[in-house]
């Protein structure tokens, strides 16, 4: 079981331009979240999505963010336009349902830099 | 809405000893899940340990244990016999139990764990 895959590892991106992080998610698991870690803080909740499904948003930012979790392939986190403020690690965790108590699995994460 | 408080922003123990790290938490909820997180450089976020709310009995991971004082609302957690591979970010992380409530992790800003040889 390979676990929670997120790639890039890391990103580079130039103000203005586009991110694109992509989160698969371990086998057999349907619930996908995301999560934002800025220097020197815990992490906070972004998105959860189910297939096809954007269950709860709350923690995205109204403009430039958007996530997807298509029937088929990876999870996808994208920020348009980004900003010097986006910089910071973005995790990808994963359940095999809701309502998980034991804790969800996370991904090694995305350290995105805007330059 | 639901908050986590560490208030240790770092600690430092020598190998072998014992450390404990403070988590408190405030939530009007009866039924929710705690849990400890590991982060180190790799960045990796690891479960250590969870307790379920309603369960009295303080939750253990060989090395690791927690004090779970649920009218204080604190959530501490024990590292006995520290090995250098226990430095790290130590996060604690709230989730409601709650049938329809936020499936959410809420998180502590963390508590950096230097171990000394």
């Amino acid at each position: 079981n390979a676990g929670v895959m997120q790639n890039p590892r890391h990103l580079v991106r130039r103000r203005g331009q586009e991110a694109r992080l992509r989160c698969s998610p371990m086998k057999g698991h349907s619930h996908v979240y995301w999560y934002r870690q800025l220097p020197e803080e815990g992490l906070k909740f972004m998105v959860y999505l189910q297939k096809e499904n954007i269950i709860d948003e709350s923690g995205m930012p109204k403009e430039r963010f958007s996530a997807e979790f298509p029937k088929e392939g990876p999870s996808i986190l994208r920020i348009q336009q980004v900003v010097r403020g986006d910089s910071a690690a973005y995790f990808c965790a994963s359940s095999p349902r809701g309502r998980e108590g034991r804790g969800y699995t996370f991904g090694s994460g995305t350290r995105l830099t805007v330059v | 809405a639901q908050t986590v408080t560490q208030s240790q922003p770092e600690m430092s123990v020598q190998e072998a000893e014992t450390v404990t790290l403070s988590c408190t938490y405030d939530t009007s909820e009866s039924d929710y899940y705690l849990f400890w997180y590991k982060q180190p450089p790799s960045r990796q976020m690891i479960l250590v340990i969870r307790q379920e709310a309603y369960k009295q009995q303080n939750a253990t991971e060989n090395r690791f244990s927690v004090n779970f004082q649920k009218a204080a609302k604190s959530f501490s957690l024990k590292i006995s016999d520290s090995q250098l591979g226990d430095a790290a970010m130590y996060f604690c992380a709230y989730r409601s139990g709650t049938q329809g409530g936020s499936e959410k992790l809420v998180f502590g800003k963390g508590t950096k764990l230097t171990v000394n040889p």
